[in-house]
Formats: C-alpha cells, sequence, structure tokens
C-alpha cells in the first residue's frame, strides 16, 4: 500500500523567507506525485504535480518540488512567501494509472509579518 | 467554468437522520470522487466513478454510506443513518479521463457536516 508522510504539522516562518515543506512516500510501484493547497473554508487546489521527466518541478504561486526517487522526497519549496501562502498543504501520491490519491496528513504554514 | 458545484455548503443534522450531499462535476470530466477530511483521519478518498460506475468503493465506512451517479452530471452521497462521528468536510473531485493524460483532480468547495 501507498503511504504519505508529511514531516512537519506545522511551519512558521517570517514573510519574504524562503520555506520547505517535507513529504515522503512509500510506495512498491511507480507513482504520480502531487502537492495541493487548501485556503481556509476552500476546497483543494494544485499547486504543482510531478507524472514524468524533469525532477524539478515549477507550479502556481512561485512554489516548486523537486522528486528524488532515491529518498523517496518530493519537497514543496518558495524562495520567498507572502502573507496570502498562508494554507495548509498537501502532499499526495497516486499509483500510475490507479486514479486514485493517497494524501498526507497536511502542513499549516503560518506566514509571520 | 463553474468548477465543481457542491450543496449544501453546510448541514446540521441530528443523529439518525438521513444527510443526501450532492456534487455537479465540471462539464466534459467523467471521473468524480468522494473524499472525507477530518482531523483524525485527514483526506480519505471514500468512493470514485468512471463514466458514472463506481470503480472503487473499498473506502465507504460501513453501510450506512452510499453513493450514486445516475448520469454524468450529478452525484450523490447519502448517510443514513447519520451518526456524530460522521461529522467532517465532505469533498468531491471530478477530473478528464486518464487516456487523455490529464491528471489534475478539481476539488469542490465541500459540505461541512455536523450531526448533533
Amino acid at each position: 500500500a501507498q503511504s504519505v508522510t508529511q514531516l512537519d504539522s506545522q511551519v512558521p516562518v517570517f514573510e519574504e523567507a524562503p520555506v520547505e515543506l517535507r513529504c515522503n512516500y512509500s510506495s512498491s510501484v511507480s507513482v504520480y506525485l502531487f502537492w495541493y493547497v487548501q485556503y481556509p473554508n476552500q476546497g483543494l487546489q494544485l499547486l504543482l504535480k510531478y507524472l514524468s521527466g524533469s525532477t524539478l518541478v515549477k507550479g502556481i504561486n512561485g512554489f516548486e518540488a523537486e522528486f528524488n526517487k532515491s529518498q523517496t522526497s518530493f519537497h514543496l519549496r518558495k524562495p520567498s512567501v507572502h502573507i496570502s501562502d498562508t494554507a495548509e498543504y498537501f502532499c499526495a501520491v497516486e499509483i500510475q494509472g490507479a486514479q486514485k490519491l493517497v494524501f498526507g496528513q497536511g502542513t499549516r504554514l503560518t506566514i509571520n509579518p | 467554468d463553474a468548477g465543481v458545484i457542491q450543496s449544501p455548503r453546510h448541514e446540521v443534522t441530528e443523529m439518525g437522520q438521513e444527510v443526501t450531499l450532492r456534487c455537479k462535476p465540471i462539464s466534459g470530466h467523467n471521473s468524480l470522487f468522494w473524499y472525507r477530511q477530518t482531523m483524525m483521519r485527514g483526506l480519505e478518498l471514500l468512493i470514485y466513478f468512471n463514466n458514472n460506475v463506481p470503480i472503487d468503493d473499498s473506502g465507504m465506512p460501513e453501510d450506512r454510506f452510499s453513493a450514486k451517479m445516475p448520469n454524468a452530471s450529478f452525484s450523490t452521497l447519502k448517510i443514513q443513518p447519520s451518526e456524530p462521528r460522521d461529522s467532517a468536510v465532505y469533498f468531491c473531485a471530478s477530473s478528464l479521463p486518464r487516456r487523455l493524460a490529464t491528471d489534475t483532480q478539481y476539488f469542490g468547495p465541500g459540505t461541512r457536516l455536523t450531526v448533533l
């Protein structure tokens, strides 16, 4: 079975500082990888996804993530955060072809002025 | 496009009552997913449909839960009878067919269910 571990439940950072949200996954087969963002009282919105090709993936709002197969990681980064980035971030995996997303527990990103 | 539409946005009911949650997927999407989000268990896939046919319902908690998709533009998730532990936010998501190589699920705003 697949599983996703988001190593930090909460990450506080100051505005304009860089941030990294960590995600590790476990799977015996090839997977697709996703990061979703959930703003308060809203549904999930796709930030970026890795399907194949370049291991560095760029998404919306200045976020990027790097797929590391040997470390089974897919960490999310942003060089300079803004107050509007305050939200919960979810890492998810999908077995290639299976259509089922398995989510991590989420990381709450709090931006302090 | 209006995105995935869910109704109601909030539902408060008493234990034992029947609850029906509704979802309208994005036009042209033929895959539909129902998720539940709780503090304890996070985001869980309950069931998903392809072309209105249930493909995997292994995440449905128990027989009190049922889901239908009578046509390509409408789905329901029903809980009968409801219990306090069913209190959660229920999300519906839709996506294009996998053969079109689009793997993004688009989520609705969710229905916050409170069972007293």
